[in-house]
């Protein structure tokens, strides 16, 4: 157990729909990010987090937004679903500055758009 | 942008047989360099880390190589177990601060046959 809780760990929706991730980091870690991983493909990181600012964006879509509130969860917002957004999203988090690095993952929740 | 290169996609070896994972980064700055490993349906976790200040890391069956004047590092796995099967990705952060955006290389299957 990584520390690191995502809800939910599954969920079906349909195309032009909008869903909710949440994510709870370790205790303690102050950056939160968020990865997506598609079928066999690896780890897109879309957005990162850090004591409730917004620290680094990667490839994330205009239809995608997160936030991490002051009791350090955080949620991406995935609206307008298209088919191609099923996949695997991932939260990790990390104490953020002057850790290791080390990202904790937690387990996912998985996307399925129909 | 930063990216990360990583080669080979797919790895096949007999059990006993070394394993050797190759990967390149682009961003200069980067200073951290993990690896993780995602087994089947789980989420990725950290096996092996080294930061640009070392040139070579070992921990039991598993060690990492940095060039930094080359921009490389490598993954090397010895006597290799039926339960190293998984998917390896490799990493590379420039960690500043609060700031540790960690980019992923696309993974490599390793599969190892008893």
């Amino acid at each position: 157990d990584s520390g690191v809780t995502q809800t939910p760990k599954h969920l079906i929706t349909a195309t032009g729909q909008r869903v909710t991730l949440r994510c709870s980091p370790r205790s303690g870690d102050l950056s939160v990010y968020w990865y997506q991983q598609s079928l066999d493909q690896g780890l897109q990181f879309l957005i990162q987090y850090y004591n409730g600012e917004e620290r680094a964006k990667g490839n994330i879509l205009e239809r995608f937004s997160a936030q991490q509130f002051p009791d350090l969860h955080s949620e991406l917002n995935l609206s307008s679903l298209e088919l191609g957004d099923s996949a695997l999203y991932f939260c990790a988090s990390s104490l953020g500055q002057g850790a290791t690095g080390e990202l904790f993952f937690g387990e996912g929740s998985r996307l399925t758009v129909l | 942008g930063e990216n990360v290169e990583q080669h080979p996609s797919t790895l096949s070896v007999q059990e006993g047989d070394s394993a050797v994972i190759k990967c390149t980064y682009s961003d200069s700055a980067s200073n951290y360099f993990p690896w993780y490993k995602q087994e089947l349906g789980k989420r990725p976790q950290l096996i092996i880390d080294i930061r640009s200040n070392v040139g070579e890391k070992k921990d039991q069956r598993i060690a990492v190589t940095l060039n930094k004047t080359a921009k490389h590092f490598s993954l090397h796995i010895t006597e290799t177990q039926p339960e190293d099967s998984a998917v390896y990705f490799c990493a590379a952060c420039r960690i500043s601060g609060g700031y540790n955006k960690l980019i992923f290389g696309a993974g490599t299957r390793l599969a190892v046959h008893p």
